[in-house]
């Protein structure tokens, strides 16, 4: 499978505690997208990377929230702390570079989180 | 603050039947609007609209942009039980390079019934 991969699928966890997502993106894309999305709600973008560059974050963005995309490939979600309000789908999305992009983002299949 | 607004919030239609989905928008620096599809977890690209008046076709399914107006609609003809799914309006609204950026609407539900 060539797709976006997002792992875990699932993730149950107690207020309080960390949790890590990771993306692998397509191969030969080189922006990475992160969205989070809640039931009924349509995907709320949190951050984007062109190559290991983070270049956007949303400034609804918690602290508690941090993501790498060391040497360029896979990225990695983390959230610190978490509230029971982080209870979301949490999907990761790739795309071609500028000169090549064609308004299609690849979404993996997402990361649901669910805090007690 | 962007806003990206979709009517209805959800459909029921028999199979055979035609709908229209809409989406209206409010964004300080519009670039494109995109349609995506949702069936059970990935959103899957439809199309993207950058200019009024030229309607988008694939298939069953076409789009049209109106830029003064605001709006897009999303058509879908002779539906089928497989066209079931929510259905995504979005809008790229960052300048420079900062493209996928994307404000979506909360979409619309729509079942199809055989």
């Amino acid at each position: 499978d060539t797709g976006v991969s997002q792992n875990p699928r699932h993730k149950i966890t107690k207020r309080g505690q960390n949790v890590t997502f990771r993306c692998d993106p397509i191969s030969e894309h080189n922006r990475l997208y992160w969205y989070r999305q809640t039931l009924g709600q349509g995907p709320e973008f949190l951050t984007y990377f062109q190559n290991e560059a983070q270049l956007e974050k949303s400034r609804l963005l918690s602290d508690r929230f941090s993501a790498e995309r060391p040497k360029g490939s896979f990225s990695t979600l983390e959230i610190q702390r978490t509230e029971q309000g982080d209870s979301a789908m949490y999907l990761c999305a790739s795309s071609l570079s500028a000169g090549f992009y064609t308004g299609e983002l690849f979404f993996g299949e997402g990361s649901r989180l669910t805090v007690l | 603050e962007d806003k990206v607004v979709q009517s209805p919030l959800s459909l029921v239609v028999h199979e055979g039947d035609t709908v229209t989905l809409n989406c209206s928008y409010e964004v300080t620096n519009f670039r494109s609007l995109l349609w995506y599809k949702q069936e059970k977890k990935a959103p899957t690209f439809l199309f993207m609209l950058t200019s009024s008046g030229i309607e988008k076709k694939s298939g069953r399914l076409s789009s049209i942009l109106d830029k003064k107006e605001l709006f897009s609609i999303l058509n879908i003809t002779a539906t089928q039980t497989g066209d079931s799914a929510v259905y995504l309006c979005a809008v790229d609204n960052a300048g420079g390079t900062s493209y996928g950026k994307l404000t979506f609407g909360q979409g619309t539900i729509l079942t199809v019934h055989p």
